[in-house]
């Protein structure tokens, strides 16, 4: 069946590393998306990318950084400049035009 | 996610009840809707979706309504059961060069007292 995995589920950082978040996905899409939610908040759009080898800023790109070297994979790296890195993240994928997301099932950073 | 919006942040109904939750969007160029379902700990599941060519669209226990001359959105929910717990996000998408971007609300916590 097609659909998009996150991995890992959780994720553990210290101050100070980066970390890379996985976003794959077999559905086809064109379109990749990353959200940051924080708790009993909405989504916040990191980066976007709507074709292979093209990304763009999203509203809190800061401290992030994206790659899209293939169709199927849009990982996430958070970096150290990133100061409140603990939250989750979403990964979406979608068909280029108007259409929905489909959303992965999430990965929960926390900074210890 | 500025231009959409809810009216209530949470929800509390008793099961069996019907539900409505609702949501406001400002850009009337916008022609696409959706409803997402997140439950604790997991990414949004897609509900229903609405163009703008339609008023109504009904699924299995919700229905979609768009009203584009007020500039609102409605998901009604018959029959509410604990498994509907869960945040609602609306999200709206405007067809233009930009590509596919939709723009998300805030969320409502639908609560269901057995």
């Amino acid at each position: 069946d097609g659909g998009i995995t996150q991995s890992p589920k959780y994720l553990f950082r210290k101050e100070g590393q980066n970390v890379t978040l996985s976003c794959e996905q077999n559905l086809n899409h064109d379109a990749m998306y990353w959200y940051r939610q924080d708790p009993g908040q909405g989504l916040r759009l990191i980066y976007y990318s709507q074709i292979v080898n093209d990304f763009q800023k999203g509203d809190i790109a800061e401290g992030y950084s994206v790659s899209r070297e293939k169709k199927e994979s849009f990982p996430l790296t958070v970096t150290s400049a990133q100061k409140n890195p603990t939250a989750f993240y979403l990964c979406a994928s979608s068909l280029t035009g108007n259409y929905g997301y489909t959303f992965g099932s999430g990965t929960r950073l926390t900074v210890v | 996610g500025e231009s959409v919006g809810l009216h209530l942040p949470t929800l509390s109904v008793q099961e069996g009840d019907n539900s409505i939750i609702n949501c406001a969007y400002s850009n009337s160029a916008s022609d696409y809707f959706i409803w997402y379902k997140q439950e604790s700990g997991k990414g949004p599941q897609f509900i229903i979706d609405i163009r703008s060519n339609m008023d109504k669209r009904q699924g299995q226990r919700v229905t979609v309504l768009l009203n584009k001359t007020v500039k609102h959105l409605s998901l009604q929910i018959a029959a509410t059961q604990p498994g509907d717990s869960a945040v609602y996000f609306c999200a709206e998408n405007m067809n233009n060069n930009a590509g596919n971007m939709l723009t998300f609300g805030g969320g409502t916590r639908l609560m269901v007292k057995p």
